[in-house]
């Protein structure tokens, strides 16, 4: 069965630092999204992607994140100078149709030190 | 905003017992929900969905009515196995404004033989 595939599965880094996670989402599918989860809370909204742009963003997704989809396959979160507020697990997901049964990876956990 | 409140976990039972797992939602319109179950090492998936007021989901034995006077929609089993230990988020899709899917924080299910 497809899936998507994240990668790393865990990241650590020192605050300040740039770091980029990535994805493999389902081969036909056309909608791409960011979620996370701190510890404890909610899983949260960060950024829908179609046709090569950003679709919808949510508050969290400031000047400090970026989405980019490089090649035909990847789909990638860049955080540009991390924060310690910054740890959670990163979901990528991924549709065919637009907000209709969103595919998961199994995320990655970022730790921010 | 819209809002989906689950509780809390972990939730712990004996294999063959009854599973109920509450998710209540705020939301402007008529939204469409979603349970959506993480088995360990894996991305989310959808577990089953209902789409307007009385609709009942169904999947693999697990059941949920939408309750829209009560802004409802509790997760039911009557007979629980090992195999469904998981986390299990619900989730909603307004029909107007954000389509994005919102989530709860998730509930932890653990089932002893």
């Amino acid at each position: 069965e497809p899936e998507v595939t994240q990668t790393p599965s865990h990241q650590v880094t020192q605050m300040g630092q740039e770091v980029i996670l990535r994805c493999v989402p389902i081969s036909n599918h056309l909608y791409f999204y960011w979620y996370r989860q701190i510890l404890g809370q909610k899983v949260e909204f960060l950024v829908s992607f179609y046709n090569n742009e950003i679709s919808e963003k949510s508050e969290i997704f400031d000047d400090q994140f970026s989405v980019e989809r490089p090649d035909g396959s990847n789909f990638t979160l860049k955080i540009r100078s991390t924060k310690l507020e910054d740890s959670a697990m990163y979901f990528c997901a991924s549709s065919e149709v637009g907000n209709e049964k969103l595919f998961f990876g199994s995320g990655t956990q970022l730790s921010v030190l | 905003g819209d809002s989906v409140t689950q509780m809390e976990g972990p939730v712990t039972l004996s294999e063959e017992a009854f599973l109920t797992i509450n998710c209540t939602y705020t939301a402007t319109g008529y939204p469409s929900l979603f349970w959506y179950v993480q088995y360990p090492g894996e991305g989310l998936q959808l577990l089953l969905k209902a789409t307007k007021a009385d609709d009942k989901g169904s999947n693999k034995g697990f059941e949920a009515t939408y309750r829209k006077e009560t802004t409802s929609f509790h997760l039911e089993k009557g007979s629980v196995q090992v195999s469904d230990s998981a986390v299990y988020f619900c989730a909603l899709r307004s029909n107007a404004g954000s389509y994005i899917p919102t989530f709860g924080r998730g509930t932890s299910l653990i089932v002893h033989p």
